[in-house]
C-alpha cells in the first residue's frame, strides 16, 4: 500500500541555518506529492506540491523536487527564520479522491 | 478563501461519555469530508470518508459503531465518538475537498481536536 516516511524530529536549527526534511514514499501508481505545514494552534495548510516526476514545487523560500527515481520529496530551504517553527507533515495523494497518506510529521524550532 | 472550522479545539470527557467534534466549511461547500486521527510521534491516519447525504466509508480496523459520522449537509460534518475510553485520547483532524483557497490546496484542514479521556 502507500505510504510516506519521513525524518523524524524534533529539528531545532539557529535563525539562518539550511534546513532539510527527508522525505520518502511508496506508492502503486503516479501520486502527487505534498508538503503541509501546522503552525501553532493552526491546522494544516499547504506549503507546496508537485504533481509528476521532476517537478519542483517551492513557496516562502521552501523548495522540495519530486525524485521518482529515489522516490523521495525533501524539503529545503536556505536560511530557516524564526517563524518558520511549525510542524511539517509530507503526503502524497494518488487520486482524485483526495484520500492522503500523511508523513509523522517533522517539527522545527528555530531559535534566533 | 476556504476556511474549515472544527469545534472545539479541545475537551476532556471522562470513560463511558459520548463527545462529538463538528467540523465545518465556512465560505464552501463541500461533498467529501475526511476525519484523521494522529497519535504522538505518529502519521496522521485516515478513519473515514464522509460523503453528504450518504453513510461515511470507515478505512480498515476502525470501528464505524464507536466512531459516527454525520455528513447532513454540504458544510457539517460530524464525528461522534461514543463511549469513549482513554484509549481513544487523541488528536483528531477533519478536511474538507473544495473550495478555492489561497494556497490552491485540494484539501482544507480544520484546527484539531484535542481529545482526552479520563
Amino acid at each position: 500500500g502507500d505510504s510516506v516516511t519521513q525524518m523524524e524530529g524534533p529539528v531545532t536549527l539557529s535563525e539562518e541555518a539550511f534546513l532539510t526534511i527527508n522525505c520518502t514514499y511508496t506508492a502503486t501508481g503516479y501520486p502527487s506529492l505534498f508538503w503541509y505545514v501546522q503552525y501553532p494552534g493552526e491546522g494544516l495548510q499547504l506549503l507546496l506540491k508537485a504533481t509528476k516526476a521532476d517537478d519542483k514545487g517551492s513557496n516562502k523560500g521552501f523548495e522540495a523536487t519530486y525524485r521518482k527515481e529515489t522516490t523521495s520529496f525533501h524539503l529545503e530551504k536556505g536560511s530557516v527564520q524564526v517563524s518558520d517553527s511549525a510542524v511539517y507533515f509530507c503526503a502524497l495523494s494518488e487520486d482524485t479522491g483526495n484520500q492522503f497518506y500523511f508523513g509523522t510529521g517533522t517539527s522545527l524550532t528555530v531559535i534566533p | 478563501g476556504a476556511v474549515v472550522s472544527q469545534h472545539p479545539s479541545w475537551v476532556i470527557c471522562k470513560s463511558g461519555t459520548s463527545v462529538k467534534i463538528e467540523c465545518r466549511s465556512l465560505d464552501f461547500q463541500a461533498t467529501t469530508m475526511f476525519w484523521y486521527r494522529q497519535f504522538p510521534k505518529q502519521s496522521l491516519m485516515l478513519m473515514a470518508t464522509s460523503n453528504e447525504g450518504s453513510k461515511a466509508t470507515y478505512e480498515q480496523g476502525v470501528e464505524k459503531d464507536k466512531f459516527l459520522i454525520n455528513h447532513a449537509s454540504l458544510t457539517l460534518s460530524t464525528l461522534t465518538v461514543t463511549s469513549a475510553h482513554p484509549e481513544d485520547s487523541s488528536f483528531y483532524i477533519c478536511s474538507a475537498a473544495g473550495g478555492t483557497g489561497n494556497d490552491n490546496s485540494p484539501l482544507h484542514f480544520g484546527n484539531g481536536t484535542r481529545l482526552t479521556v479520563t
